[in-house]
């Protein structure tokens, strides 16, 4: 089935440094969305794109949506510690479907 | 907007039991719901899909028999783990689709115990 790699598995960094991660597919994606998970809760939509090309950010947070369709990457700048969580790439295939990528856990120190 | 919740958020239940866990959308009406299931350190894998008025579709590998799944109203969703034994303790997660909007919104999870 349809996998998303998603990359690095964790980060750890220091407070008001940049984080980059990214996701890659063999298949082509419609849309692609990123989430943040804290422990216990569920995933909260961060960003959403919907064109190959598309650059779009929310506050520290910008995510591009790849000229192939089949990548993505989700940078956030000076970290912050309540950045703390999983971050999830998910790719909407064209049976409405979403696949998930494996997270990426970020620990940010003060 | 968009809020959905689960009920309950944890729940601990024995071996050879049911339980049954709700989803609802809160301010908004959903003709689709999702559930999955997230492992420890794992991702969040579906389950069904189910959309209201409708038997659910499962994913492949998932027992429909022992995940049984009711979507009957536009704003509540229930799964009810059947028999449940303890490799069924999980993370279950539900979303909800808006009709307007595209996008699933997640609810809080429910943390499942079997004894």
């Amino acid at each position: 089935g349809q996998q998303l790699n998603q990359s690095p598995q964790s980060m750890f960094i220091q407070e008001g440094e940049d984080v980059s991660m990214n996701c890659t597919s063999s298949s082509i994606f419609n849309t692609w969305l990123w989430y943040k998970q804290e422990p216990g809760e569920g995933p909260v939509l961060l960003i959403a794109l919907y064109k190959a090309g598309e650059l779009t950010s929310n506050g520290r947070l910008t995510a591009q949506f790849g000229i192939t369709r089949k990548d993505s990457f989700l940078n956030i700048s000076a970290s912050i510690p309540s950045d703390v969580g999983i971050y999830f790439c998910a790719g909407r295939n064209q049976g409405g479907k979403l696949i998930f990528g494996q997270g990426t856990e970020l620990s940010v120190k003060p | 907007g968009a809020v959905v919740s689960q009920h309950p958020s944890r729940v601990i239940c024995k071996s050879g039991t049911s339980v049954k866990i709700e989803c609802r959308s809160l301010d908004f009406q959903a003709t689709t719901m999702f559930w999955y299931r997230q492992f420890p350190k794992q991702s969040l894998m579906l389950m069904a899909t189910s959309n209201e008025g409708s038997k659910a579709t499962y994913e492949q590998g998932v027992e429909k028999d022992k995940f049984l799944i009711n979507h009957a109203s536009l704003t509540l969703s229930t799964l009810t783990v059947t028999s449940a034994h303890p490799e069924d303790s999980s993370f279950y997660i539900c979303s909800a689709r808006p009709r307007v909007l595209s996008e699933q919104y997640f609810g809080p999870g429910t943390r499942l115990t079997v004894t």
